[in-house]
């Protein structure tokens, strides 16, 4: 499979739970990035990694929020202590450099109870 | 001022017609735009990028983009009932690393 594949699908959390995302991009990409989905919206930038540098995270973003991309392969990205208003599609998607278009990965649906 | 906007819909249109979407975008330094298709509880799919003033063709896919007017479109010929689906434009921020802004979506339906 030469997608981008992201774990788990679904996830079901407690309101104050931290919960972890993990995503694994195209090999040949370089640059990864997360984007939150909320019904009727488009994706929502959250941060962006070029290897294994993280290079913009978005000003909205809370603290609870955490992504990490060691050795520039995989990525995680963390929420502690979840809100209601977290929950929402979490989408990776990664590409080959600069002004391409992104291949996304199937999301992660977070629904925090 | 939405950086990027479109408008909702649902835009009807029969089968085998042509369907028009359009986007609008506020930062006149953007250079690169993007047609994305989103099934219902889908992630988005690129279907089209057109980077230059003019039109682009793919199969049944026209991209248009006007910076002038910071404008650009999606045409699809010969609508087909697959083609139903929520059309995300999306625009590069300038120096921004290629993030992309998304609009909100076009939501087409296309009628037997």
């Amino acid at each position: 499979d030469t997608g981008v594949s992201q774990n788990p699908r679904h996830k079901i959390t407690k309101r104050g739970q931290n919960v972890t995302f993990r995503c694994d991009p195209i090999s040949e990409h370089n640059r990864l990035y997360w984007y939150r989905q909320t019904l009727g919206q488009g994706p929502e930038f959250l941060t962006y990694f070029q290897n294994e540098a993280q290079l913009e995270k978005s000003r909205l973003l809370s603290d609870r929020f955490s992504a990490e991309r060691p050795k520039g392969s995989f990525s995680t990205l963390e929420i502690q202590r979840t809100e209601q208003g977290d929950s929402a599609m979490y989408l990776c998607a990664s590409s080959f450099g600069s002004n391409y278009g992104y291949t996304f990965g199937s999301g992660t649906r977070l629904t925090v109870v | 001022q939405k950086e990027v906007e479109q408008n909702s819909g649902p835009l009807s249109v029969p089968e085998g017609a042509i369907a028009s979407l359009n986007c609008t975008y506020s930062d006149r330094g953007s250079q690169s735009f993007f047609w994305y298709r989103q099934y219902s509880g889908k992630s988005p799919e690129l279907i089209m990028s057109i980077y230059s003033n003019g039109d682009k063709e793919d199969g049944r896919f026209t991209a248009q983009l006007n910076k002038a007017s910071q404008y650009v479109s999606l045409l699809i010929r010969d609508s087909q009932p697959s083609d139903s689906a929520t059309y995300l434009c999306a625009v590069s921020t300038p120096g921004g690393g290629n993030k992309l802004t998304f609009g909100t979506g076009t939501q087409l339906k296309v009628e037997l």
